[in-house]
């Protein structure tokens, strides 16, 4: 499977813990994007990274949020200090940045977040 | 700020009718716009797009239309079938700014047999 996949599908976690979530783009994708998507609602947009570089991270939640892209492949997602409302499914997208718009986005299957 | 939303949370149609999910959105500078399947548990599934220099495209059993003047866009699905059930989303670039794409709130579309 050549897609975009991420790690863990699921977990449940005490309010307080750390979680950190995972995602392998497509490989020649360059642009790298996190969303966070609550029951009935689209996905809201959180942060992109073009290639190693964060380029936007105003729209992440707040300073307990916080996302990594070390080598420009995969990248990390980390929520410190979880709270109930953080229980959402965080959605991982890759594009391939070509010339001037935005193109398709290619989601996986999302890493789905139930703070006790 | 701004925002794409679609106009019906939810849409019933008979197996074998066609379906129309409809869209507004109020970003004027937005110029490319695509529409998304998602099933329950998954993540969006690209459907199909569309550039602002255009009115219509057509894809398999699908065809968009976009409307500026109205800020509209609407999605047509021919024939539905059972596999067709999910929600559907329309999302809008921005003109191409920093945030990728901006999400409405979707449309569950459910088909009666």
């Amino acid at each position: 499977d050549t897609g975009v996949s991420q790690d863990p599908r699921h977990k449940i976690t005490k309010r307080g813990q750390n979680v950190t979530f995972r995602c392998d783009p497509i490989s020649e994708h360059n642009r790298l994007y996190w969303y966070r998507q609550t029951l009935g609602q689209g996905p809201e947009f959180l942060t992109y990274f073009q290639n190693e570089a964060q380029l936007e991270k105003s729209r992440l939640l707040s300073d307990r949020f916080s996302a990594e892209r070390p080598k420009g492949s995969f990248s990390t997602l980390e929520i410190q200090r979880t709270e109930q409302g953080d229980s959402a499914m965080y959605l991982c997208a890759s594009s391939l940045r070509a010339g001037g718009n935005t193109g398709e986005l290619f989601f996986g299957e999302g890493s789905r977040l139930t703070v006790l | 700020g701004e925002s794409v939303g679609l106009h019906l949370p939810t849409l019933s149609v008979q197996e074998g009718d066609n379906s129309i999910i409809n869209c507004a959105y109020s970003n004027s500078a937005s110029d490319y716009f695509i529409w998304y399947k998602q099933e329950s548990g998954k993540g969006p599934q690209f459907i199909i797009d569309i550039r602002s220099n255009m009115d219509k495209r057509q894809g398999q059993r699908v065809t968009v239309l976009l409307n500026k003047t109205v800020k509209h866009l609407s999605l047509q699905i021919a024939a539905t079938q059972p596999g067709d059930s999910a929600v559907y989303f329309c999302a809008e670039n921005g003109g191409g700014g920093a945030d990728g794409l901006t999400f409405g709130k979707g449309t569950h579309l459910i088909i009666q047999p």
